[in-house]
């Protein structure tokens, strides 16, 4: 099963908004609304940020919210924050024989 | 407040075995399953495989079938991820991390705790 395609890299200027999109298949992102969304400082520990397409966690920001539409979700932040500047991953279970569970390549979002 | 603590660093020579321990404390796992994920330098995350805690199946990606073994010891809450004929390539940070499944369907769903990781090298 190939990752689910992402941009390598976003930027956006302070309060400004972006979108991180990500691409599946019709065997996970268009059928299962099992996506679901990762804040990454490189060595830190993963942050869940959206869940099954749009839930958002306790504690996790206004400011972030999922979509998704066909066989493509995205994750939006509005409001750049500095703090914001980390990797993001997408991910979604899969039917598959290869994996149950498949992220997508990562994109780098830069705060300029 | 939920918890998962990894055992530390490890160095291994090529062709050994590696086995990271993940204790879990402060909450529930009863519908959950605890998950591997690793980063090697420079790539993404990748999912390796999971246990069921309801059902104490274990499930592996394809791509380390064979290598791969996942269990867990409920009396003390620590899952273990062991991964056999070590190469360069299996140098990666290591995490477990405590993965929902849904109800009756069995889908691996959000994982929403982690724990800090393991370095684990592999090197001659």
């Amino acid at each position: 099963q190939s990752a689910l395609t992402q941009p390598a890299s976003v930027s956006g200027s302070p309060g400004q908004s972006i979108t991180i999109s990500c691409t599946g298949t019709s065997s996970d992102v268009g059928y299962y609304n099992l996506v679901s969304w990762y804040q990454h400082h490189p060595g830190k520990a993963p942050k869940l940020m959206i869940y099954e397409v749009t839930k958002r966690p306790s504690g996790v920001s206004h400011r972030f919210s999922g979509s998704k539409s066909g066989n493509t979700a995205s994750l939006t932040i509005s409001g750049l924050q500095a703090e914001d500047e980390a990797d993001y991953y997408c991910c979604s279970y899969v039917d598959s024989s290869t994996s149950l569970v498949v992220f997508g390549g990562g994109t780098k979002l830069t705060v300029l | 407040q939920v918890q998962l603590v990894q055992s530390g660093a490890e160095v291994k020579k090529p062709g050994s075995s590696v086995k990271v321990s993940c204790k879990a404390s402060g909450g529930t796992f009863s519908s959950y399953a605890i998950s591997w994920v690793r980063q090697a330098p420079g790539q993404g995350l990748e999912w390796m495989g999971g246990i069921v805690h309801m059902s104490g199946t274990a499930n592996y990606a394809q791509k380390f079938q064979g290598r791969l073994t996942i269990t867990a010891d409920e009396s003390t809450s620590t899952a273990y991820m062991e991964l056999s004929s070590l190469r360069s390539e299996d140098t990666a940070l290591y995490y477990c991390a405590r993965q929902e499944v849904v109800p009756r369907s069995f889908y691996y769903s959000y994982m929403d705790v982690w724990g800090k990781g393991t370095t684990v090298t592999v090197s001659s």
